[in-house]
């Protein structure tokens, strides 16, 4: 199955700094990558997404690039604010009739 | 707005008692799943399921049963409930394909 790492585990940052989560996975044929954001006592939501024949994706602050060869993805998030405070999941998968598995979470803190 | 609700939302058993968690998706999603999330850690996969047909095993399906009413309802059962399986359980769908999970609000279960 998928082996999924995500780094840092925890992330503490100005406000106004910028942010960057990794995601590493293991199975060659993920197409498709998604972040998901669980804030305190919610659900997690997906916040942003990327296919596999796209590089880059952004949306307002947040952006996801990929780098397939090397099987890693990472969320980037500008101009951090309060708000963006949250456990950030990844879950690279390849749809089909594969188990999603999902990243062990970073938390981060946005520090006014 | 299509959603996934989740029923109970907050549920106090004793030791040895059996309980069901309920999922209801008003979605049209054929995928099903019931995750596991423990205070600081991530999402721990029970159960799935791809259609009304179909069930599988999580990473962590051990003293837990799930049954697929129908394509919009997927029930998680504890048979003899015990104390570490207390914990915050999401219910989560997908269209398949493309495979952004959508979450229900969770159920916070305390087993004393």
């Amino acid at each position: 199955g998928e082996n999924v790492e995500q780094h840092p585990s925890t992330l503490s940052v100005q406000e106004g700094d910028s942010a960057v989560i990794k995601c590493t996975y293991s199975d060659s044929a993920s197409n498709y990558f998604p972040w998901y954001k669980q804030e305190l006592g919610k659900r997690p939501q997906l916040i942003i997404d990327i296919r596999s024949n796209v590089g880059e994706k952004k949306d307002q602050r947040i952006a996801v690039t990929l780098n397939k060869t090397a099987k890693h993805f990472s969320l980037h998030i500008t101009e951090t604010q309060p708000e963006d405070s949250a456990v950030y999941f990844c879950a690279p998968n390849s749809g089909g009739y594969q188990k999603v598995t999902f990243g062990t979470g970073t938390k981060l803190q946005v520090i006014p | 707005d299509a959603d996934v609700t989740q029923t109970p939302r907050n549920r106090i058993t004793k030791t040895g008692k059996r309980i069901m968690l309920e999922c209801s998706q008003t979605k049209g999603h054929d995928r099903m799943y019931w995750y596991r999330q423990d205070p600081g850690l991530g999402l721990r996969l029970i159960y799935y399921s791809f259609d009304v047909k179909d069930i599988n095993k999580g990473e962590i399906s051990d003293g837990y049963s799930v049954s697929r009413q129908a394509q919009a309802k997927f029930s998680l059962s504890l048979e003899s409930a015990i104390p570490n399986q207390t914990a915050l359980y999401f219910c989560a769908t997908s269209p398949g394909g493309r495979e952004t999970q959508y979450f229900g609000p969770g159920t916070r279960l305390l087993v004393l």
